[in-house]
């Protein structure tokens, strides 16, 4: 009964491949997000919605693509993958503007 | 511009210790500060949210607007805190992290 899902949990793809990590979550909740932890455990955002638009999109290259066809579900497609998009990567879900996040188990993504 | 700095990256402790991890922020709002918590290859969770005042695993926090921290406190440090501790401030369709302290709690 996970409240944030994502799929696949592991990814291990070739350089210049393209791949699509999937997100949803069935807490009702408005605002979907997708961070990224590096190999120093860094975390920092890469795009937020909000009720299927994008309002935050952190200067990530556009060979990441996110898409959202509803409120429960928030994908993210990757064109062209290089080594240095090998991290985890993590969905979330808020309810409101301030209200804390709710993370899924990550997507950990090795590109050889 | 938001920012949030965790000044230590790695944080020993002995079991029935107190352990306390160091945040500090700027942000020219009303911040929203959280702390979360990740286990070994695990999610994040959510462990204390400012607003909310409570203690969770024995876990406290107390805002100090004047001198911008958060930081977070434990009495005792038990062997299951071993963990990654994040702390994070919340501003609209965004939360930001500081670069996370790993806590281990030796025997």
């Amino acid at each position: 009964d996970t409240a944030v899902s994502q799929t696949p949990k592991y990814l291990v793809t070739q350089m210049g491949n393209d791949k699509s990590i999937k997100c949803e979550q069935n807490l009702g909740h408005d605002t979907m997000y997708w961070y990224k932890q590096d190999s120093k455990k860094f975390l920092k955002i890469m795009f937020s919605y909000n009720n299927k638009e994008l309002i935050i999109n952190e200067t990530v290259p556009n060979r990441f693509s996110p898409k959202s066809p509803d409120k429960a579900h928030l994908n993210l497609h990757i064109n062209s993958l290089e080594l240095g998009d090998s991290a985890v990567y993590f969905c979330a879900s808020s309810q409101a503007l301030r209200s804390p996040l709710h993370f899924g188990n990550g997507t950990r993504l090795t590109v050889t | 511009a938001q920012r949030v700095t965790q000044p230590e990256k790695l944080l020993s402790v002995f079991k029935g210790a107190p352990v306390e991890l160091k945040c500090n922020y700027s942000y020219s709002g009303s911040p929203e500060l959280f702390w979360y918590v990740q286990y070994s290859r695990q999610r994040l969770q959510l462990l204390l949210r400012h607003i909310s005042r409570e203690s969770i695993k024995g876990f406290t926090a107390d805002l100090n607007k004047g001198e911008t921290s958060f930081h977070l406190k434990k009495p005792f440090a038990q062997e299951e805190d071993s963990a990654m501790y994040y702390c994070a401030l919340k501003s609209d369709y965004k939360l930001s992290f500081g670069a996370g302290t790993t806590v281990t709690v030796r025997a």
